[in-house]
């Protein structure tokens, strides 16, 4: 089945640092691929998405590239904020529905 | 309101309770999901609604009951509840099913059986 594994936190950073979450994946067929966002005390929102292999998904300075030979998916940023604090969620689309990781804690110091 | 509203926000039951929780979208969808999660898990899809239609049961013990009496509301009725079911539970919304529609998260209900 699919499965998604992503790295686990928590992750702390100062302020203007690079950022990497790396992402795998395991799939069969071809699926697309998510990264979701969980601010505090709210839901998961969709933070960038690619549907097939190579294709680079970005959104508010965060990016990440669909590697079908290596399966993976890593999200990366140049330089985070304070307001980047969130967990992370890799994810993956089957068929009907998203398979997820256990999510990233994200912490940015000042 | 606008986007997934869920009620109550934080929710405290004894096992032998019976308590329902609540989903409400504004985005004209016609999919709904329940899902649960818990520390140091991935998400853990419960229940899928397309047209309120249930669509997929992944294996969720009886305790949770879902209803879906149109497509812009869904319940979760739960009833002697066990400690490890304590989580958040989110709902989320889509346009339809599959893997091209984005979902819309709620802010999820904090629940914890005591």
């Amino acid at each position: 089945g699919n499965s998604v594994t992503q790295m686990e936190g928590p992750v702390t950073l100062s302020e203007e640092a690079f950022l990497t979450i790396n992402c795998t994946y395991t799939a069969t067929g071809y699926p697309s691929l998510f990264w979701y966002v969980q601010y505090p005390g709210e839901g998961l929102q969709l933070l960038l998405k690619a549907t097939k292999a190579d294709d680079k998904g970005s959104n508010k300075g965060f990016e990440a590239t669909y590697r079908k030979e290596t399966t993976s998916f890593h999200l990366e940023k140049g330089s985070v904020q304070v307001s980047d604090s969130a967990v992370y969620f890799c994810a993956l689309s089957g068929s009907e529905k998203l398979t997820f990781g256990t999510g990233t804690r994200l912490t940015i110091i000042p | 309101e606008t986007g997934v509203t869920q009620t109550p926000r934080h929710l405290v039951m004894g096992m032998t309770n019976k308590k329902s929780l609540k989903c409400e979208q504004h985005l004209g969808h016609n999919a709904m999901y329940w899902y649960k999660q818990s520390a140091k898990k991935p998400l853990e899809l419960m229940f899928v609604y397309s047209l309120e239609e249930r669509v997929e049961n992944n294996s969720v013990p009886s305790r949770f009951s879902p209803e879906c009496p149109n497509s812009s509301h869904l319940f979760l009725h739960l009833h002697t509840l066990q400690p490890e079911d304590s989580a958040l539970y989110l709902c989320a919304s889509s346009q339809a099913t599959g893997p091209d529609y984005e979902q819309y998260f709620g802010p999820g209900t904090r629940l914890t059986v005591t």
